[in-house]
């Protein structure tokens, strides 16, 4: 299906373990884009890319890493997890207007 | 650092009313994009709006842009209970096609 998709819709994981969520498009957007979604926050950018192999620090890119080594595929990795990284996370691209992926719900224990 | 505005961050009113929501927005910019969100989903877009003057309807929704004024307004007319849901504001900073929210704002429409 055409669009904007996110692995894994929900995750739980213990504080210090590694965790990836992918993000993958298939409209060849150049630009993508991390949010988390917070209470009392509204959206927050963590990462951004304009291409393949651009990325760049949003407002809050501690305790993240990014890659992009493909257009369609823009993962996020928590390299150490924290219970403060217990979020909602969108993954969106752009066009006209950046369009959002169904999220994936991280809890950290 | 770009500072965008919604108000108020909270709003019910009754079926059938009209209410305005308003986004102010610290810095230069003409383009301005409205979202919607409905619990536990993901952010759907509404509105694009990329110039002083621009505006859009869809239904019971109108959203404006006055550069000027750094404000953007959704007008809802004649609430019905479909609309409950929390609209965010946007507003591109020019820098790497980075998008600023606003806090959001929370809509309950009241049969």
């Amino acid at each position: 299906d055409a669009g904007i998709t996110q692995s894994p819709r929900y995750k739980i994981t213990e504080t210090g373990r590694q965790v990836t969520l992918m993000c993958h498009q298939t409209w060849s957007h150049s630009y993508m884009f991390w949010y988390r979604q917070d209470l009392g926050h509204g959206l927050r950018l963590i990462y951004y890319s304009a291409a393949a192999d651009i990325t760049d620090k949003g407002e809050v890119p501690d305790g993240y890493v990014v890659s992009r080594s493909k257009t369609e595929n823009f993962p996020l990795t928590l390299e150490s997890a924290t219970r403060s990284q217990t979020s909602v996370y969108f993954c969106a691209s752009s066009y006209d207007t950046q369009y959002f992926g169904p999220g994936t719900r991280l809890t950290v224990l | 650092e770009l500072k965008v505005e919604q108000n108020p961050l909270f709003l019910s009113m009754q079926e059938g009313k009209n209410y305005t929501i308003y986004c102010n927005y610290s810095t230069t910019s003409d383009r301005l994009y409205w979202y919607r969100q409905d619990p536990g989903k993901s952010l759907e877009s509404l509105f694009v709006l990329l110039s002083n003057g621009a505006v859009k309807q869809e239904g019971r929704l109108m959203a404006s842009l006055d550069t000027k004024a750094r404000l953007s307004t959704l007008h809802i007319t004649a609430a019905v209970h479909d609309l409950s849901a929390t609209y965010f504001c946007a507003v591109d900073a020019f820098t790497g096609n980075q998008f600023y929210f606003g806090t959001g704002t929370s809509l309950t429409v009241i049969p």
